[in-house]
């Protein structure tokens, strides 16, 4: 079955730039998604098909996918934006999960 | 807006059989080609998709659980319902029902429903 991997913690201060890997085979023959967790609260969509922001996003969230690799970078970072962060695509028509990236600002 | 909303028993003995109600809000649960998704997440773990179901009755679930797992949908009252067979402490998570499912994001999530299993 397809997988998902992601590292399970990033650390970065107020102001700079996270970037939130995303590793799978031939992943970028599929369309990516990233979903943001702050403890105690629902996932929410934060980048679609690889590189597309939803509706009341900010701009400091972006996305890629090359290879193998796709990436959300969050450029400015905030205290606003710390918790767990997922990737998902769809393989043989069922929805995959990285297992979540802790992003915390130190 | 499309608003979700979980609802069931948040206490579930082992062996029984869990049923959860996902009512949608803001919309048509039959408007536009959206699929309908179940999914859980242990305390502190990740996320892990159940199954989906489209507004024609047509499911799809997760091989891991497909065993165990029932969704319908009932479009006179916009819910979608899940349920999960012999129920053990690993099924123990908090439960998601989402709009989407099939080539599309899932978005928006309800809240979500913490049941646990237990005697």
């Amino acid at each position: 079955s397809y997988e998902l991997t992601q590292p399970p913690s990033v650390s970065v201060s107020p102001g700079q730039t996270a970037s939130i890997t995303c590793s799978g085979n031939n992943l970028n023959k599929k369309y990516t998604y990233w979903y943001h967790q702050k403890p105690g609260q629902s996932p929410v969509l934060v980048i679609y098909d690889d590189n597309k922001r939803p509706s009341g996003i900010p701009e400091r969230f972006s996305g890629a996918n090359s290879g193998n690799t796709a990436t959300l970078t969050i450029s400015g970072i905030q205290a606003m934006d710390e918790g767990d962060y997922y990737c998902q695509v769809w393989d043989s028509s069922i929805v995959i999960f990285g297992g979540g990236t802790k992003v915390t600002v130190l | 807006q499309v608003q979700l909303q979980e609802s069931g028993p948040g206490l579930v003995k082992p062996s029984q059989t869990l049923s959860l109600t996902c009512t949608v809000s803001g919309g048509s649960i039959s408007s536009g080609s959206h699929y309908w998704s179940w999914i859980r997440q242990p305390a502190g773990k990740g996320l892990e998709w159940i199954g989906r179901i489209y507004t024609t009755g047509s499911t799809y679930y997760n091989p891991s659980l497909k065993s165990r797992v029932s969704i319908s949908v009932d479009t006179s009252k916009n819910q979608f319902f899940l349920k999960l067979t012999s129920m053990t402490a690993a099924d123990t998570a908090v439960y998601y029902c989402a709009r989407g499912g099939s080539s599309h994001p899932v978005d928006p999530w309800g809240q979500g429903t913490l049941v646990t299993v237990s005697s």
